[in-house]
This record gives structure tokens, C-alpha cells and sequence, in this order.
């Protein structure tokens, strides 16, 4: 059974680094891409960005600046950065298994990033 | 960035059926397979539907996904009260490069 498991600060000051890591158990790591997804307070669903176990990353065009994710495969564990943040990135951040068909078959717990002065 | 249209909210009574659509581009929906999943307060997202019509193991058949050019839909038959819940429909968007979600629908059961 596949489980992710994440973690993190989650109360930052603005213009601070957003930092999350996902420990995957079970299944295979190398045959998917990982991603992260957050959910402002009050609104839907956005994707941050994906990376494999090789460290190819695509990020959301609207993030790329301030965004990096890494993988570390003898853990399987993968990393979101985020820097600068604002009040504007407070959300509840998830990673989560992409498989072939772009699905999010497995989700974290989720981490509640909460940024205030 | 939201490019998926979703209507607000949607009601109906229990046992009854109740459709979502999903309303997007040549290159999102027009292109890429939709995925759709429910949110509950608290609880992560469940993947209901990949690949426009496809179950995952351990969800229920009551769920089903539509998809017609470049529209998607999903149906909710005998609804029930543990169906109230947010829904979202997503897509890769090959303009934009990035995967992008639906406005979100919160489903009543009155």
C-alpha cells in the first residue's frame, strides 16, 4: 500500500522560504512523477509543480520563479521550496503520485502553511 | 489560474442524480485525459475519475465520468448524504504547460 507522508514549518514570515518534504512508502518511486498541489483558504485546487525521480521538474508557469523541488531517491523522498513568500501563498500544501494518465492517485496528509507578519 | 469552468454549487435530494460539468479548451480537455476529485473538509483530495472515465479501485460505482470534446462531466447516481462535498475537474494544458483544476462544485444533498 502506497502512503505519503509529509512535513514542514507552517507558520513563515513574508519574504521567508516555504520548505515541505514527502517521504513515499510502498510502491515504486522511480516509475512516477511527484507533485505538489495547495489550496488557499476559500479557494480551489492549484498545481504547484511535478518532479521525477531523476530530478526533471515542470513547475506551474505563474510560480516558476520562486519554486525548486528536488528528490532524494535513496530516501524516496522528494522537496518543495518556496521563496518569498506572501500572504497570497498561504494554503494547505499536498504532495502526491502522478501517474500516467496526469491522475493524483495518492495524496499526503496535507500541511497547513500558514504566512503572517 | 482556473481554466476549467465549473458551476458554483449543485443540489439535489438523496437516491436522486446529479451532474457536474466541466467546461474547457482544445488544449486542456480537447487534448489531455480529465481527472476529477472530491474534496472533504479536512481530508485530502480522492481521486474519482482518470483518464475521462475510468473508476479507481475502491470507488464507487455510482460515480462516472463523460467527457465530449471539449466538456467533461461527472454523475453522481443515488446520491447520498456522505456525497456532500467539493468536486474538481483537472487537466494537463498544453498551452500553458501545466496542469490546471476546474473552479470547483460544492454538492448539496438536501
Amino acid at each position: 500500500q502506497v502512503q505519503l507522508q509529509q512535513w514542514g514549518a507552517g507558520l513563515l514570515k513574508p519574504l521567508e522560504t516555504l520548505s515541505l518534504t514527502c517521504a513515499v512508502y510502498g510502491g515504486s518511486f522511480s516509475n512516477y512523477y511527484w507533485s505538489w498541489i495547495r489550496q488557499s483558504p476559500g479557494k480551489g485546487l492549484e498545481w504547484i509543480g511535478e518532479i521525477n525521480h531523476s530530478g526533471s521538474a515542470k513547475y506551474n508557469p505563474s510560480l516558476k520563479s520562486r519554486v525548486a523541488m528536488s528528490v532524494d531517491t535513496s530516501k524516496k523522498q522528494f522537496s518543495l521550496k518556496l521563496t518569498s513568500v506572501t500572504a497570497a501563498d498561504t494554503a494547505v500544501y499536498y504532495c502526491a503520485r502522478t501517474d500516467s494518465s496526469w491522475a493524483f492517485d495518492y495524496w499526503g496528509q496535507g500541511t497547513l502553511v500558514t504566512v503572517s507578519s | 489560474q482556473s481554466v476549467l469552468a465549473q458551476p458554483p454549487s449543485v443540489s439535489e435530494a438523496p437516491r436522486q442524480r446529479v451532474t457536474i460539468s466541466c467546461s474547457g479548451s482544445r488544449s486542456n480537455i480537447g487534448t489531455n485525459a480529465v481527472n476529477w476529485y472530491q474534496l472533504l473538509p479536512g481530508k485530502a483530495p480522492k481521486l474519482l475519475i482518470y483518464y475521462d472515465d475510468l473508476l479507481p479501485s475502491g470507488v464507487s460505482d455510482r460515480f462516472s465520468g463523460s467527457k465530449s470534446g471539449t466538456s467533461a462531466s461527472l454523475a453522481i447516481s443515488g446520491l447520498q448524504s456522505e456525497d456532500e462535498a467539493d468536486y474538481y475537474c483537472a487537466a494537463w494544458d498544453d498551452s500553458l504547460n501545466g496542469y490546471v483544476f476546474g473552479t470547483g462544485t460544492k454538492v448539496t444533498v438536501l
